[in-house]
Order: structure tokens, then sequence, then C-alpha cells
């Protein structure tokens, strides 16, 4: 069975840090492009980052750039989201997912970690 | 970046009849290696999303055939036939085409 599974978030104040893992199984996750995205509370989805196999690839959106490191262990199968200089508008839920997913491979996502920024 | 936009944003559905999202694209999809990364994401009440369809049109495993896409260029559309209770949820567009990958705003289906 595909698991992705996340972990990490919390409460941080403004200008804080945290640091999201995601671990994979059941799957080759070392054959794979990752990503993360989030969902503020009540709001639509917004792809934030994505990772190649290799990490010779890393690519942010523009409103975390500077701010947020994607990183991945093939050997732990595990996937990371360094997130610094944390603001309001960085509240969401974050989700580890196959970057496959918009392209036709396959799409597998986690469930989910909850990060809310708040003095 | 691209924009997606979607219509309606709300969509009341009658169980056993047909339900259609639109989403629109602000540039072509067609990416440099000729395909359309264009997919359909539904996300149901408290659940993490699920893709439904990618490429346009190729519906992924164990989605029921009820749910088929088409479009081509900057316009696509999501047919829902025979709406399910099951189908209540919030779907979106996703573009694979440009960085940043981009979402629709959302199309809330529900069963009136």
């Amino acid at each position: 069975e595909v698991q992705l599974v996340e972990s990490g978030g919390g409460l941080v104040q403004p200008g804080g840090s945290l640091r999201l893992s995601c671990v994979a199984s059941g799957f080759s996750f070392r054959n794979y492009g990752m990503s993360w995205v989030r969902q503020a509370p009540g709001k639509g989805l917004e792809w934030v980052a994505h990772i190649n196999q290799d990490q010779s690839d890393r690519w942010y959106v523009d409103s975390v750039k500077g701010r947020f490191t994607i990183s991945r262990d093939n050997a732990k199968n595990s996937l990371y989201l360094q997130v610094n200089t944390l603001r309001g508008e960085d509240t969401a839920v974050y989700y580890c997912a196959t970057s496959g997913t918009v392209r036709g491979d396959k799409a597998y996502w986690g469930q989910g970690t909850l990060v809310t920024v708040s003095p | 970046d691209v924009v997606m936009t979607q219509s309606p944003l709300s969509l009341p559905a009658a169980l056993g009849q047909s339900a259609s999202i639109s989403c629109r694209s602000s540039q072509s999809l067609v990416h440099r290696d000729g395909q359309i990364y264009l997919s359909w994401l539904q996300q149901r009440p408290g659940q993490s999303p699920r893709r439904l369809i990618c490429k346009v049109s190729n519906r992924d495993s164990g989605v029921p055939d009820r749910f088929s896409g088409s479009g081509s260029g900057t316009d696509f559309t999501l047919n829902i036939s025979r709406v399910e209770a099951e189908d209540v949820g919030v779907y979106y567009c996703l573009q694979g085409t440009h960085w940043p990958w981009t979402f629709g705003q959302g199309t809330k289906v529900e069963i009136k």
C-alpha cells in the first residue's frame, strides 16, 4: 500500500521556522519527483515546491523563494520542507505529493500537516 | 504565472443528472513535448486531493467512467454524468505545463 505520511507542522510565531517531513512507503521513492502543495484554511490549493529525483532541480513558487527549501533523502525515503521567516499567509495544510500528479505519472498524496503562523 | 479560471464556483447537482465544470487557462497548455498537462482533481470533505483525470481526458485507475474530461488549447471541461452522493466535494483543474504549476479556484459540487 502506498503511503505518504507528513509530520512537523504546528503553531509557530511570525518569523519562526519549522521543518516538515514526509516519509514514503509502498513505492520506489527514489524514482519520483516530489512536491509540496499547500491549502490555506477554507481556501484552494497552491503548488509550493518541486524537487526532482536526484535534487538537481528545485523549483519554488515566487511567494516562498528564499524562505523555503525543499530537499530529500532517498536512503530514508523522505522528503523535507524547511520553512523559514514564516508569515501569517503561510498558514495552511501542507501536503506531500508526487510531482507526477501534474504530468500523468503516479499521483500519490499524503494526508497533510497543518502549519499555523500566529503570535 | 498561468491563471486557471473555473466556472461555476458552486454547482448544485441533482442525483442522477449530469454536471459540467469549465476551466480556462490564461495561455496555451501545449507543452514543448506536444502534450497538454491538464488534470482534474477531486477533494472530498476532510480528505486529501485525488486525481481523476490527467492529460485532459485520461481517467485514473479506479475512477468511475461517469467522469470524463475534454478540451484543447486553453479551454477544458470536466463532465460528471449521473451524479452520485459520493461526488460531493471540490473539483480543481491543474496545469502542469508551465512552472509554477497552478490550480483553478475550485468548484464546489453539492447535491440539490
